[in-house]
């Protein structure tokens, strides 16, 4: 049974630029949440992806969208890349029917804007 | 693998030895507690969740207690191994919302 998946593993862009970021949730989970770590730091919360639609979103600014599939898998966008959107973003993903609350983590990717 | 965090605050403790991590909440609305371990270069990994209604709750090998009068959490590790060495992080949620609310993490250092 395959877990959460995430890709690409590490990416590098330039400031300015978008980068798109993937993640299959864990077998049988349709809900789907993203969180942005920043070193040292523990997760925050981007937003919340259940039946294709943006559930609940965090503090995060418009450049950062997301999109969820009738597979259930999940893309982040992050439009106009800054220097501090650098971080390891992850990829959580829970059944919506039960107890919510139990996130399952993808390994994250690990972006770097130089 | 990269380091998880590079500032934290670090608990050393002897293998074999007992751990005690604490944790400060910030919402008393939160009803769900949850602990989680990240080793260097992975996602973090589920440990144990506790409800607003328990004040404690054992796992194997962890126990998590809670304390609502001063939103506290705590999770106990026995006899830890070096296997237990990573950075762990409290985390909360609500039953109006979705989304968890992470702490700012504990790394522990397990020595031989």
């Amino acid at each position: 049974d395959a877990g959460v998946t995430q890709s690409p593993t590490h990416l590098i862009k330039t400031r300015g630029q978008q980068v798109t970021l993937r993640c299959s949730p864990k077998s049988g989970h349709d809900t789907v949440s993203w969180y942005q770590q920043a070193l040292g730091q523990g997760p925050q919360f981007i937003f919340q992806y259940y039946e294709e639609e943006e559930r609940q979103r965090g503090n995060f600014p418009d450049r950062f969208s997301g999109h969820q599939f009738p597979n259930y898998s999940s893309e982040l966008n992050v439009n106009a890349l800054l220097l501090g959107d650098s971080a390891l973003y992850l990829c959580a993903s829970s059944d919506g029917a039960s107890a919510f609350y139990e996130q399952y983590f993808g390994p994250g990717t690990r972006l770097t804007v130089t | 693998g990269e380091s998880v965090g590079l500032h934290l605050p670090t608990l050393s403790v002897q293998e074999g030895d007992n751990s005690i991590i604490n944790c400060a909440y910030s919402n008393s609305a939160s009803d769900y507690f949850i602990w989680y371990k990240q080793e260097s270069g992975k996602g973090p990994q589920f440990i144990i969740d506790i409800r607003s209604n328990m004040d404690k709750r054992q796992g194997q090998r962890v126990t998590v207690l809670l304390n609502k009068t001063v939103k506290h959490l705590s999770l106990q590790i026995a006899a830890t191994q070096p296997g237990d060495s990573a950075v762990y992080f409290c985390a909360e949620g609500y039953a109006a919302g979705n989304k968890l609310t992470f702490g700012g993490g504990t790394r522990v250092l397990v020595k031989p």
